[in-house]
């Protein structure tokens, strides 16, 4: 199995650009998950989908931030227009059936820079 | 609402010493509980987990017991190796609002010297 995948692993991109940043889950996984890393706030979640269906968005820092799941197989997290706070490693993953006792898998991360 | 709270790192040892990382829950009901490790450049990945009270989850040499009286959740091994220099995340299951969804703790990180 080839894991949660995510692109791009790096993005570098100005003020005020968009961002997209995309995830493949894996396959058969009901649950998809976005996460932000950073040294001043660690770990948080974003968003979390249910079946394609976005369960709880509470985590989303605002209006700037959206995210999709269009099918069982893809994720985008989008950003715009995009500002340097929102620089993080944004984490992706995936897990089936209750999240309560299954492994969440991650993906490798996309490390984002806003200049 | 739920919480984890961990041991400031970073924690550096020598090769072959004791580790533990403290880690302490706040939670309403009855969290499962788990330790995952980020090495380098790379993801979260599961270390080991405990889904009851007095469960004990075990991996690559790793421990930690699901103490409810204590509401902890210590992460030990008996002897480090370079290999396991990374960073350590316990984390509880949130059950709040009737969907469930990982609380992580800030992270301790680990640096094992030879």
């Amino acid at each position: 199995d080839a894991g949660v995948i995510q692109s791009p692993r790096h993005e570098v991109t100005e003020m005020g650009q968009e961002v997209t940043l995309r995830c493949k889950p894996i396959s058969g996984h009901d649950y998809l998950f976005w996460y932000r890393q950073t040294m001043m706030r660690g770990l948080e979640l974003l968003i979390y989908f249910n079946n394609n269906v976005p369960i709880d968005d509470s985590g989303m820092p605002e209006d700037r931030f959206s995210a999709k799941m269009p099918n069982a197989s893809f994720s985008t997290l989008k950003i715009q227009p995009s500002e340097p706070r929102d620089s993080a490693v944004y984490f992706c993953a995936s897990t089936i059936r209750d999240p309560t006792t299954d492994t969440q898998y991650f993906g490798p991360g996309t490390r984002l820079t806003v200049l | 609402g739920d919480s984890v709270t961990q041991m400031e790192g970073p924690v550096t040892l020598s090769e072959e010493a004791f580790l533990t990382i403290n880690c302490t829950y706040t939670a309403t009901g009855y969290p499962s509980l788990f330790w995952y490790v980020q090495y380098p450049g790379e993801g979260l990945q599961l270390l080991l987990k405990a889904t009851k009270a007095d469960d004990k989850g075990s991996n690559k040499g790793f421990e930690a017991t699901y103490r409810k009286e204590t509401t902890s959740f210590h992460l030990e091994k008996g002897s480090v190796q370079v290999s396991d220099s990374a960073v350590y995340f316990c984390a509880l299951s949130d059950e709040t609002g009737g969907y469930n969804k990982l609380i992580f703790g800030a992270g301790t990180r680990l640096a094992v010297h030879p």
